[in-house]
């Protein structure tokens, strides 16, 4: 299946801890992206890549850092977690630099 | 700050219905107004897409209406089904240097049978 795929699907873990989220797409795109959806449903950009080079970093905490290894990869790995790091993370990618992201099924981070 | 304002929060029609959709920007920079759909624990996955020199764009039973001089836009879903029920998104595209997409406050749409 063409697909945007992200692990863990579900992340449980206690505040401080150091976690990542993978994710991978296998559509032939050249951009990806890390949406944060908070629990009002709110859907904010943190970062996008184009062919492994960082194009967009949002006001996020530097505590998260992306990692892109190609363009068909990027992780996300966040630092000494907090509360208000609970959400759920979409990876997404698109065919290019501003064309419509294809959401992956998220990741519901919570830290207890 | 929010810069696509999306109303309204939730909206519950009766199957068949006509639910409308709302948003609207400022930012006149924005050259593509994307609507999302997502269904829970799900992704957003896109719905319909409209350019701003377009008025109106149909496809299937979803239709988008644009106002460009009033900076507005719309979902329409005809014959509304119970299956149509799920939180949908407008967003629009920033046109500058890092195009990215700014997304609405989301509908949570609930189709009674």
């Amino acid at each position: 299946d063409t697909a945007v795929s992200q692990t863990p699907k579900y992340l449980v873990t206690q505040m401080g801890n150091d976690k990542s989220i993978k994710c991978e797409q296998n559509l032939g795109h050249d951009t990806m992206y890390w949406y944060k959806q908070d629990s009002k449903k709110f859907l904010k950009i943190m970062f996008s890549y184009n062919n492994k080079e960082l194009i967009i970093n949002e006001t996020v905490p530097n505590r998260f850092s992306p990692k892109s290894p190609d363009k068909a990869h990027l992780n996300l790995h966040i630092n000494s977690l907090e509360l208000g790091d609970s959400a759920v993370y979409f990876c997404a990618s698109s065919l290019q630099r501003g064309g419509h992201p294809f959401f992956g099924p998220g990741t519901r981070l919570t830290v207890l | 700050q929010q810069q696509v304002k999306q109303s309204p929060q939730s909206l519950i029609v009766q199957k068949g219905g006509i639910p409308i959709i709302n948003c609207a920007y400022e930012n006149t920079a924005f050259d593509y107004f994307p609507w999302y759909q997502q269904f829970p624990g799900k992704g957003p996955a896109l719905l319909i897409a409209i350019r701003p020199d377009v008025s109106e764009k149909k496809e299937g039973r979803f239709t988008i209406s644009f106002n460009k001089s009033a900076k507005q836009f719309s979902l329409h879903i005809m014959d509304s089904q119970p299956g149509d029920s799920a939180t949908y998104f407008c967003a629009a595209r920033d046109g500058g240097a890092t195009n990215k997409l700014i997304f609405g406050t989301g509908t949570l749409l609930a189709v009674q049978p």
